[in-house]
């Protein structure tokens, strides 16, 4: 079945670490992005990319970092230097209309809920 | 900017009853309106997408409508069943704008 794949679906990290947090997809789409999601807030986008070895800065960039190598995959790092890192993360892919992001229809993956102690 | 406002935040209503969810958005430039549900601890389940030429879709029991002019999209669900118990998103944008921006959902509770 085609879809996205996220991993792991629970992560807990200790203050200092960076963690990674994988997302697959085999919908043959160019756009990917990740958003973040707390309670009573929308969805706010971190980065997104629209090709393979491009990405750019969503609205919430500090403290996370991003690659782009395949066209099926976008993981994301959260670094030590993201303040406030516990939160439930999604990743998304569409298709794209020429140079336009958002153009088709948007996939959403499981999720990963990531709790620092 | 754009703002997506999704109200009221939480909604109760009998099974079987029709009733319909509300999205505004402020800037009627928008390339396309996405509804999607989700339930707790999960991802987001797109449910109906429509392009800024469009005005509705529908897929069974849902119909959504998108009136630009006014800044408004509606979700209708008809005949409601619990399991459509769960949180309703819209986001609105893409195109030229790129970004797409997402309201913060209406729970919503059907009672048995």
């Amino acid at each position: 079945d085609g879809g996205i794949t996220q991993s792991p679906k629970y992560l807990f990290r200790k203050e200092g670490q960076n963690v990674t947090l994988s997302c697959e997809q085999n919908l043959n789409h160019d756009a990917m992005y990740w958003y973040r999601q707390d309670p009573g807030q929308g969805l706010r986008l971190i980065y997104y990319s629209q090709i393979v070895n491009d990405f750019q800065k969503g609205d919430i960039a500090e403290g996370y970092s991003v690659s782009r190598e395949k066209k099926e995959s976008f993981p994301l790092t959260v670094t030590s230097a993201q303040k406030n890192p516990t939160a439930f993360y999604l990743c998304a892919s569409s298709s794209r209309q020429g140079d336009f992001l958002n153009t088709g229809e948007l996939f959403f993956g499981e999720g990963s809920r990531l709790t620092v102690l | 900017k754009q703002e997506v406002t999704q109200i009221p935040a939480a909604l109760s209503v009998p099974e079987g009853e029709n009733l319909v969810l509300n999205c505004s958005f402020t800037d009627s430039a928008i390339y396309n309106l996405q509804w999607f549900r989700q339930d707790p601890g999960k991802g987001l389940t797109s449910l109906l997408l429509i392009q800024s030429s469009q005005r509705e879709q529908t897929s069974g029991r849902l119909n959504a409508s998108l009136d630009k002019s006014s800044g408004r999209s509606t979700l209708y669900i008809a005949a409601s069943q619990p399991g459509d118990s769960a949180t309703y998103l819209c986001a609105g944008g893409g195109g030229a704008n790129s970004k797409l921006t997402f309201g913060k959902g209406i729970t919503l509770s059907v009672r048995p």
